[in-house]
């Protein structure tokens, strides 16, 4: 009964520096979606997947990748950490039924120095 | 585009009194859902309603209710009773259904409890 799981919890980046945000979901949902929370502006897409093998680009996806191979795993790649990256990052996933909302992992903080 | 508007960045309440905060969007849809998430100092985003905007009447989850007015394009969530655990940041959304199942939120609304 784990739902969204997000790993680490916390991490300092140098610039420069590459690294991945793990995200995995135990729930057979279809769709999954990053989302990074700026102080003040809410939360704004970064890239989601309507299912395995099938990525798209959200609001704000520049510096970011991302890849699907199996339904239970979306990691977010940030290569290149830059200061405008330090952010918290949701993982969150939904069924396809859209009623149903979407399950939030708890979350990364990033800071890039 | 989908756009999320909330005009009050915080608001206050006294422990036990009633509160409402507000929301308004647009879309040019007119089947979709909407939904208020709250955000403790935790950061884990906790749904607390839904509202799905073919039903006209309003949703409730027992001290949390929604006042949604499809026509004006508002949707103000309605906390009762209020309690010191209901501090935190309160996010209103819209889920685009074109595909992708998106939800656009709004900048959110930071509640405190005065005891």
């Amino acid at each position: 009964n784990a739902g969204v799981t997000q790993t680490p919890k916390f991490r300092i980046l140098k610039i420069g520096q590459s690294m991945t945000l793990q995200c995995t979901q135990d729930m057979n949902h279809n769709y999954m979606y990053w989302y990074r929370q700026d102080p003040g502006m809410g939360l704004k897409l970064i890239y989601y997947s309507v299912g395995a093998g099938i990525t798209d680009k959200g609001e704000v996806p520049n510096g970011y990748n991302v890849s699907r191979s199996t339904t239970e795993d979306f990691p977010l790649r940030l290569e290149l950490a830059a200061p405008s990256q330090t952010s918290v990052y949701f993982c969150a996933s939904k069924p396809g039924q859209a009623f149903y909302g979407y399950t939030f992992g708890s979350g990364t903080r990033l800071t890039v120095v | 585009a989908q756009t999320v508007t909330q005009s009050q960045p915080e608001m206050s309440v006294q422990e036990a009194e009633t509160v409402t905060l507000s929301c308004t969007y647009d879309t040019s849809e007119s089947d979709y859902y909407l939904f208020w998430y709250k955000q403790p100092p935790s950061r884990q985003m906790i749904l607390v309603i839904r509202q799905e905007a073919y039903k006209q009447q309003n949703a409730t989850e027992n001290r949390f209710s929604v006042n949604f007015q499809k026509a004006a394009k508002s949707f103000s969530l309605k906390i009762s009773d209020s309690q010191l655990g209901d501090a935190a940041m309160y996010f209103c959304a819209l889920l685009d259904q074109g595909g992708s199942e998106k939800l656009v939120f709004g900048k959110g609304t930071k509640l405190t409890v005065n005891p």
